[in-house]
């Protein structure tokens, strides 16, 4: 059981490139999320899924895409990162969205956008 | 709108001295949830405690207790014979339940939280 994992642990872009951040839990968990992590700043939901084939946007969506095509899987596309893109990039997962489901954190992703 | 307010951005203490870190909300809800998560330099987020808001109980968790004043939106984490694997980031963090998960967690900017020997 390797709970949630994400990939890369760092990542460096050029302004107008693109790229897939990886999540993917073992867990079999229904409900996952992706949220950012700037300087001086709390988390920052900016997608989440409540399972498999449904997505929806949180709180600062833009400049993100994701998909959920699998329980286990839940990518999030840059489509043309720009440096306010340059955070930390934490994915979670839980069974489903109640008060009795701990929130499982994967180890983030470090992206700077030049 | 959920709002989390973190008023101390860095706190530092002696090992084995109690602190105390603080955390307001700002909520219409009646049914909630307000969890601490610890945050090492590992960038890991670690659940460090949690509590349901209809609990007039405070939670506890070993070394780790809060302060839950529901009239005066206030949830303060104290730790107890803090260690020096205590120094990380903690955030303060609410939830509510209904909704589906639309809004997420919403976490308040954190509290660096030093332990010196």
């Amino acid at each position: 059981n390797a709970g949630v994992t994400q990939t890369p642990k760092f990542q460096v872009l050029k302004t107008g490139q693109s790229m897939t951040l990886q999540c993917a839990q073992d867990m079999n968990h229904e409900y996952m999320s992706w949220y950012r992590q700037d300087p001086g700043m709390g988390l920052r939901l900016i997608h989440y899924s409540v399972g498999a084939g449904i997505t929806d946007q949180g709180e600062v969506p833009n400049g993100y895409n994701v998909s959920r095509s699998t329980t286990e899987d839940f990518p999030l596309r840059l489509l043309s990162a720009a440096p306010s893109q340059t955070s930390v990039y934490f994915c979670a997962s839980s069974y489903s969205w109640t008060s009795t489901d701990t929130q499982y954190f994967g180890p983030g992703t470090r992206l700077t956008v030049l | 709108a959920q709002t989390v307010t973190q008023s101390q951005p860095e706190m530092s203490v002696q090992e084995a001295e109690t602190v105390t870190l603080s955390c307001t909300y700002d909520t219409s809800e009646n049914n909630y949830y307000l969890f601490w998560y610890k945050q090492p330099p590992s960038r890991q987020m670690i659940l460090v405690i949690r509590q349901e808001a209809y609990k007039q109980q405070n939670a506890t968790e070993n070394r780790f207790s809060v302060n839950f004043q529901k009239a005066a939106k206030s949830f303060s984490l104290k730790i107890s014979d803090s260690q020096l694997g205590d120094t990380a980031m903690y955030f303060c963090a609410f939830m509510i339940p209904s909704g589906g998960g639309a809004d997420g967690l919403t976490f308040g900017k954190g509290t660096h939280l030093i332990i010196q020997p």
